[in-house]
């Protein structure tokens, strides 16, 4: 257990829809990663978040958005969903010294 | 840009047997992190062994160590008396530790020991 959590575990929805993906950072950590894994691929960094601000953006659709609350949880928010979102989204997180990352159970979205 | 790549798609070991795995990567920049993380079939993702560009000295973690040659660029992971639970995707990664923070990961290499 890395101390990450995220919720829900799966998320079944229609195309066109909109979600929310949660994720609760370990405990002492103020950086957040989102990640998306298509079958059997590799990751793509999706954004990051330092103590409720953006600090970094990767291949982040303009229909995905995200943010970072006071308490330094995490959603990430897909809206007018494809076919082709159906993947596995992870959410990371790390500490202030070290940088590397502890990463949640994942989230496995498919869109019907 | 930033660029890391693992060139071995499957591999396979015997069980007790050592493996290793290549990564190499592309970058200017001279402060760093590299990483080996795991990916079992419960697709839950494991940190395994990191390195800092700074060390010289290659990390190692139990059955697992690292071969870090800085000037090749290269950043191989060996595992040492294989078991059946190192059945895996293993995925290297690459941070730079200044400007923007982004992880950047290779494509895996997906390993499976023998019984």
């Amino acid at each position: 257990d890395s101390g990450v959590t995220q919720t829900p575990k799966h998320l079944i929805t229609a195309t066109g829809q909109r979600v929310t993906l949660r994720c609760s950072p370990r405990s002492g950590d103020l950086s957040v990663y989102w990640y998306q894994q298509s079958l059997d691929q590799g990751l793509q960094f999706l954004i990051q978040y330092y103590n409720g601000e953006e600090r970094a953006k990767g291949n982040i659709l303009e229909r995905f958005s995200a943010q970072q609350f006071p308490d330094l949880h995490s959603e990430l928010n897909l809206s007018s969903l494809e076919l082709g979102d159906s993947a596995l989204y992870f959410c990371a997180s790390s500490p202030p010294v070290g940088y590397e990352q502890y990463f949640g159970p994942g989230t496995r979205l498919t869109v019907t | 840009a930033q660029t890391v790549t693992q060139s071995q798609p499957e591999m396979s070991v015997q069980e007790a047997e050592t493996v290793t795995l290549s990564c190499t990567y592309d970058t200017s920049e001279n402060n760093y992190y590299l990483f080996w993380y795991k990916q079992p079939p419960s697709r839950q993702m494991i940190l395994v062994i990191r390195q800092e560009a700074y060390k010289q000295q290659n990390a190692t973690e139990n059955r697992f160590s690292v071969n870090f040659q800085k000037a090749a660029k290269s950043f191989s992971l060996k595992i040492s008396d294989s078991q059946l639970g190192d059945t895996a995707m293993y995925f290297c990664a690459f941070m730079k530790t200044s400007g923007t923070y982004k992880y950047i990961f290779g494509t895996g290499t997906r390993l499976k020991v023998l019984a």
